[in-house]
């Protein structure tokens, strides 16, 4: 079976802008979840998506979105750009919900924000 | 979550074991314990888990201790491919996601 795969893995951006990511899961998995991984707080929970809904949520403020399509494939969007959102923003599939399941990560896109 | 403590860094031998400790005193009944990796700049890597019974794969062994308020993950054989960040997480009952501490920089030398 095919990985996680997220593209792009490199994104630049500049303040003020909006960013939109993307997480294809692994075949057959439902359960789309996203992280925020910076050098100063490590990994943080950002959200996860099952079944198209949203059924968890971090600590994040309301400029992180997420959505989930019909086929498990989850897009995330950060808008207006903060210089402290140059992250590696990894997501992570699992067969049903994240709860009761081991995550399996994609290799992360890595976001600059200038 | 239960939180977990483990060293900030360890050294290891190629070829020989390696064993990571994880603390998780206020662990409680129905959360697991998982182990996760990562090197350097790749997502991180689903390594094992367990409940009270040591387990094993094709990748680690999981020791918990029989009050379960402590793991040992053993990678038999480390090598150098094994340098990477373990992280001990514990998860359950009513937690959803997983909560990753600073972990233990693991470097296996030659």
């Amino acid at each position: 079976k095919a990985g996680v795969t997220q593209t792009p893995r490199y994104l630049i951006k500049t303040r003020g802008q909006q960013v939109t990511l993307s997480c294809s899961p692994i075949s057959g998995h439902r359960s789309v979840s996203w992280y925020q991984q910076t050098p100063g707080q490590g990994l943080q929970f950002l959200f996860e998506y099952f079944s198209e809904t949203q059924r968890n949520k971090g600590n994040f403020p309301g400029r992180f979105s997420g959505r989930q399509f019909s086929n498990s494939r989850s897009e995330m969007n950060v808008s207006t750009l903060e210089l402290g959102d140059s992250a590696l923003y990894l997501c992570a599939s699992s067969p049903g919900l994240a709860t009761y399941n081991e995550q399996f990560f994609g290799p992360g896109t890595r976001l600059t924000v200038l | 979550d239960a939180k977990t403590t483990q060293p900030p860094s360890m050294d290891c031998a190629e070829g020989r074991a390696a064993n990571l400790p994880c603390n998780h005193s206020t662990i409680s009944g129905n959360e697991y314990v998982y182990w996760y990796r990562q090197i350097h700049s790749q997502g991180p890597q689903y390594i094992i888990h367990g409940l009270k019974n040591n387990e094993t794969n094709e990748m680690a062994s999981l020791i918990i201790t029989e009050d379960r308020k402590s793991s040992t993950l053993i990678l038999p054989h480390a090598t150098l491919r094994d340098t990477a960040v373990y992280y001990c997480i514990v998860r359950g009952g009513s937690a959803r996601q997983l909560t990753f501490g600073s972990g233990t920089q693991l470097t296996v030398l030659p």
